[in-house]
């Protein structure tokens, strides 16, 4: 069964550089058949999509987010990772990452998400 | 850039049908997904592209998809119903709407 894990600090300061790992069981992040994406959700605010990766290491981006971003994968590990650089309380938010069967497919599956926090 | 949007909120009484609507220029030509979030949950697909149920989604939920409207349907409204419906569609980007709080009367 597929499960997505997203782990990383929580707690950042402005202009820090924010990194996250998507850990993925129950199905290789190799298979040519999926894409893996993240998105955020501000508190108390709807959903936005901050880029995907696909099988051959293609990546997509939100056009206001791309000078911000990469997107990566460890395939030795199974893992998914995002990093966002020079944070600001703007990026607080509930990060999700997300498997999709193409770039313009919806997401089946999500992980549980976790809180980051930007604050001095 | 492309935009969908939807309304802030619907309120539907307890059996009725409840209808949630995502407007966007000729969607009708994209593929629209839905997701059902709960308070503290990540988002459940509920219908993707378009019409289509996922596993273990009741058939009491449907969608449809024409013109400039999407429509996320679900009939027999139930209280377990209640929760922030999103769409989302692909327009050179990954597109969400803005979301709809589901009450349950």
């Amino acid at each position: 069964q597929l499960q997505l894990q997203e782990s990383g600090p929580g707690l950042l300061k402005p202009s820090e550089t924010l990194s996250l790992t998507c850990t993925v069981s129950g199905v290789s992040i190799s298979s040519t058949d999926y894409y893996w994406g993240w998105i955020r959700q501000p508190p108390g605010k709807g959903l936005s999509w901050i880029g995907s990766i696909d099988y051959s290491g293609s990546t997509y981006f939100n056009p206001s987010l791309k000078s911000r971003v990469t997107v990566s994968v460890d395939t030795s590990k199974n893992q998914v990772s995002l990093k966002l650089s020079s944070v600001t309380a703007a990026d607080t938010a509930v990060y999700y990452c997300a498997r999709h069967d193409e770039a313009a497919e919806g997401f089946h599956h999500w992980g549980q998400g976790t809180l980051v926090t930007v604050s001095s | 850039s492309y935009e969908v949007t939807q309304a802030l909120s619907v309120s539907v009484a307890l059996g009725q049908t409840a209808r949630i609507t995502c407007g966007g220029n000729n969607i009708g030509s994209k593929n629209v997904h839905w997701y059902q979030q709960k308070p503290g949950q990540a988002p459940l697909m509920v219908i993707y592209r378009d019409n289509n149920r996922p596993s273990g989604i009741p058939e009491r939920i449907s969608g449809s998809n024409s013109g400039n409207m999407a429509t996320l349907t679900i009939s027999r409204a139930q209280v377990g119903d209640q929760g922030d419906y999103y769409c989302q569609v692909w327009d050179t980007t990954v597109l969400f709407g803005g979301g709809t709080k589901l009450t349950v009367l």
